[in-house]
């Protein structure tokens, strides 16, 4: 089946500093990737949605500016969290379909952000 | 807007015990419809899904029916086991290729043995 690899798994940084998550569609393109958010015992909710080539999509109250988003090739996505704080610290899931398709959507392992 | 609601938990059962997640869903048109699961720390994996009505998706003893006329896809189990103890997410997809999963709240299921 297709599998989408996200890295890291877990990150621990300082209020102040970005950092960067990456997302891969291992065996299979992605044109379109999504990027969730899951706070503790809740749903997970759609941030932006990522095309390959062009800029993301973001959801109504999602800063751009600080969560950026870059779908530099049909393979990865990555989501950097600039100027962290620790009210950003959550769970962060990405997704992809493939490309050209309308099947279901596969998703990564998550990252566990926490910001001190 | 479209939307997808399902009940709230936590559901708590004995192992063997039948299962029932209701899942009910809000949508212009007949949107494909999934359940996922996420185990404690890990992603979500699709557990099952249905893209059209009538369609009944089942996995591992799960099975879930698409019901158009009373827009719902409630989940069941007839015998739950304590290895099925994680949050259970129902969410829908638009038929426009490209679309995002919209998601139910979650439902988190604890079975004791």
């Amino acid at each position: 089946g297709a599998v989408v690899s996200q890295h890291p798994s877990w990150v621990i940084c300082k209020s102040g500093t970005s950092v960067k998550i990456e997302c891969r569609s291992l065996d299979f393109q992605a044109t379109t990737m999504f990027w969730y958010r899951q706070f503790p015992k809740q749903s997970l909710m759609l941030m932006a949605t990522s095309n390959e080539g062009s800029k993301a999509t973001y959801e109504q109250g999602v800063e751009k500016d600080k969560f950026l988003i870059n779908h530099a090739s049909l393979t990865l996505s990555t989501l950097t969290v600039t100027s962290a704080h620790p009210e950003d610290s959550s769970f962060y899931i990405c997704s992809a379909t493939i490309s050209g398709k309308n099947t279901e959507a596969f998703f990564g392992q998550g990252t566990r952000l926490t910001v001190v | 807007g479209d939307s997808v609601t399902q009940m709230e938990g936590p559901v708590t059962l004995s192992e063997e015990a039948f299962l029932t997640i209701n899942c009910t869903y809000t949508a212009t048109g007949y949107p494909s419809l999934f359940w996922y699961v996420q185990y404690p720390g890990e992603g979500l994996q699709l557990l099952l899904k249905a893209t059209k009505a009538d369609d009944k998706g089942s996995n591992k003893g799960f099975e879930a029916t698409y019901r158009k006329e009373t827009t719902s896809f409630h989940l069941e189990k007839g015998s739950v086991q304590v290895s099925d103890s994680a949050v259970y997410f129902c969410a829908r997809k638009s038929n426009q290729a490209g679309t995002a999963l919209i998601f139910g709240k979650g439902t988190t299921l604890s079975v004791s043995s």
